[in-house]
């Protein structure tokens, strides 16, 4: 039983396009939210963090957060193949502080 | 800013061996953390570390031993390798397990069991 949902489990999108990943965690005791982006044969490098409910934007990327629902959505704007990876959904556990990772969406930016 | 070294960057080893990883990191962080990534999935966590000298066993640690030899490094020991074993190793440290403390990976050691 997966503790953090992640879909779909892959997407394409044509280049200039929107791509909008989900992210749900079935364990109530979370607090922070972290998505994280993985290149192929790269180390996940953090790219947003949200624990408020509502949406912050940084450049192309949006993150929105429903805490009644523990749903976190990512939205990417303007897609670039630079964007094709793994997109990671972690949240952290209140009381513990550690984070459990979703098996991620595999996002292809078709040109 | 800093970086998370972690050695060897490919391991290949017997069914039963003992395999060692290594980890540095120079960011001056209080908490380490390693995780397996199985193929195109999600990373799981083994062990991490609050502190020097502390260890504390994550979701998947059996299998698995940990040190933490001073603040700046941090291994893993395979105890016992298993045959077809594949996976992807990720050291990662943070200043702490604040909630705003962001995790940053090394580039992770990749096994192979024979």
């Amino acid at each position: 039983q997966q503790k953090v949902q992640q879909s779909p489990e892959s997407l394409i999108v044509p280049e200039g396009g929107m791509a909008s990943l989900n992210c749900t965690s079935s364990d109530r005791n979370v607090d922070y939210f972290w998505w994280y982006r993985q290149h192929s044969g790269k180390s996940p490098k953090m790219l947003m963090s949200i624990f408020s409910n509502g949406e912050k934007e940084e450049g192309r990327f949006t993150v929105h957060l429903n805490k009644a629902s523990l749903h976190t959505s990512l939205h990417i704007r303007d897609s670039q193949p630079s964007d094709s990876a793994l997109y990671l959904c972690a949240a952290r556990g209140t009381n513990t502080g550690k984070l459990t990772f979703g098996d991620g969406t595999v996002l292809t930016v078709k040109p | 800013g800093g970086i998370i070294t972690q050695t060897p960057k490919f391991l290949i080893g017997q069914e039963g061996q003992k395999l060692t990883l290594k980890c540095q990191q120079n960011f001056n962080h209080d908490t380490m953390y390693w995780y397996r990534q199985d193929s195109g999935k999600g990373l799981r966590l083994i062990y991490y570390s609050i502190t020097e000298n502390d260890l504390q066993k994550g979701d998947l640690s059996e299998g698995y031993d940990a040190s933490r030899e001073k603040k700046s490094s941090f291994s893993l020991t395979v105890t016992s390798a298993q045959k077809n074993e594949m996976a992807v190793f990720l050291c990662a440290s943070s200043i702490g397990l604040l909630n705003y403390a962001e995790q940053f990976f090394g580039p992770g050691t990749r096994l192979t069991v024979l």
